[in-house]
């Protein structure tokens, strides 16, 4: 069974740099055949999807947040991480990791997700 | 707003069946797999249904998917209280090159 958790600051302050990362267990980033994945929800919305990292560090972003997105991966700690610049109030979201099958269209497993606040 | 739209609400009686709505457009629902996810709140999102209407081995056979045209369902039998949830509908778009998600539906068993 794959499990993914998230972790990393609660609160970040407008302008600065939100960084999460999500530790996977139950299965090797480095063998493949997934994308790594992250989708948040804002307070009472729905969910939308950011982007995702292969094992290999090829990535693929949502275009409305490419500009402000990056994410790295570190197969030797099976950790794969995000980072978004410049955030507003507007990035305040529960953040959630999450695995799809390469060539696929769904996400099989998710993280439980970790509130991101953005306030001074 | 989402892409995908979704009723905001169901409601139904235990034992009974609920149909959740999801309509989009030909560039995500139209020509890509659509997945469905049940939504507890504070627990991790749980895939129910993947590629239209395929179960993941341990979801019951009471919850069942089909697509058609740019709008797919997802149909819950005999109700029960523990099935209380927000429900998301996903698929990719390749307009936007991207994953997209419904708003969410939140089941309410009465």
């Amino acid at each position: 069974q794959v499990h993914l958790q998230e972790s990393g600051p609660g609160l970040v302050k407008p302008s600065q740099t939100l960084s999460l990362t999500c530790s996977v267990s139950g299965g090797s980033i480095s063998s493949g055949g997934y994308y790594w994945t992250w989708v948040r929800q804002h307070p009472g919305k729905g969910l939308e999807w950011i982007g995702y990292i292969y094992h290999t560090g090829s990535t693929h972003f949502n275009p409305s947040l490419e500009s402000r997105v990056t994410m790295s991966v570190d197969t030797s700690k099976n950790q794969f991480s995000l980072r978004v610049n410049s955030v507003t109030a507007d990035d305040t979201a529960v953040y959630y990791c999450a695995r799809q099958g390469a060539g696929d269209y769904y996400l099989d497993y998710w993280g439980q997700g970790t509130l991101v606040s953005v306030s001074s | 707003q989402s892409v995908l739209t979704q009723p905001p609400s169901v409601s139904a009686a235990p034992g009974q069946k609920v149909t959740i709505s999801c309509s989009g457009s030909s560039s995500n629902i139209g020509n890509n797999y659509v997945s469905w996810y049940q939504h507890l709140p504070g627990a991790a999102p749980k895939l129910l249904i993947y590629d239209n209407n395929k179960r993941p081995s341990g979801i019951p056979d009471r919850f069942s998917g089909s697509r058609s045209g740019t709008s797919a369902t997802l149909d819950i039998t005999g109700l029960q209280t523990g099935d209380e949830a927000d429900y998301y509908c996903g698929t990719w778009d390749s307009s936007l090159t991207g994953g997209v998600f419904g708003g969410g539906t939140k089941l309410t068993v009465l």
